[in-house]
């Protein structure tokens, strides 16, 4: 399988639960990014990962954890979500310090929606 | 600081005809400038990109962006609009390399409506 895939496609998820979005890269690239996307504010960074290692965080509130174990792998582990947090979360990948040059791929999603 | 204006939300253009997408940047060097598109529901495919050198580009499904300077633009046209292209537009412009992690910085998009 190659390019970037992400599990699941959809999730339903209530308030009190604690759920994990998975992303998963076969391109070979090091360096992964997390987005949500939401009609009120297309495309915010949430989280950037460089070898594994968290560079960068914007101002993300404490319900949402990122993990990244290893290149090819991130997570993002929700839990005690509110209702605007409903939106399509986003995963990328790019070769570490090139994406500005090259671009990111783009995985197609999961749209989350809190009840 | 690098930011990236789409100054359409929306725009709808009937089947056939001529399309162009505004993009303007702010960005002190050269940019590394990006469109890509997205079908609802689904993530972001890179369209085109331009780098250095000839200042026409041309991407998949028949796209191509002009990069002028002096404008600080990067306008995406295709000729005839399929309805296939509805979707959701974004241009991008590129921090290079290293130093920044080469983060993208992303414009608002353009959504694109086809009328038969």
């Amino acid at each position: 399988e190659t390019g970037v895939t992400q599990t699941p496609r959809h999730l339903v998820m209530g308030m009190t639960n604690k759920k994990s979005l998975k992303c998963e890269q076969h391109l070979g690239h090091n360096a992964m990014y997390w987005y949500k996307q939401s009609a009120k504010k297309p495309l915010e960074l949430m989280f950037v990962y460089n070898f594994k290692e968290q560079t960068e965080n914007n101002s993300v509130p404490s319900r949402f954890s990122p993990e990244c174990p290893n290149s090819s792998h991130l997570f993002l582990h929700l839990h005690t979500l509110q209702p605007e947090d409903s939106a399509l979360y986003l995963c990328a990948s790019s070769q570490a310090g090139t994406g500005g040059s090259y671009g990111y791929t783009f995985g197609s999603g999961t749209r989350l929606t809190v009840v | 600081a690098q930011s990236v204006t789409q100054p359409d939300i929306h725009i709808t253009v009937s089947e056939g005809a001529s399309l162009e997408l505004r993009c303007n940047y702010s960005y002190g060097a050269t940019p590394y400038l990006f469109w890509y598109v997205q079908s609802p529901g689904q993530g972001l495919q890179l369209l085109l990109k331009y780098f250095s050198g000839d200042t026409l580009v041309q991407g998949i499904k028949g796209f191509e962006a002009e990069f002028k300077r002096s404008q600080s633009s990067f306008n995406l046209r295709k000729p005839s609009v399929h309805w296939s292209d509805a979707a959701e537009y974004f241009c991008a412009v590129g921090e290079g390399y290293g130093g920044s992690q080469g983060n993208l910085i992303f414009g608002k998009g353009t959504k694109l409506s086809v009328k038969p």
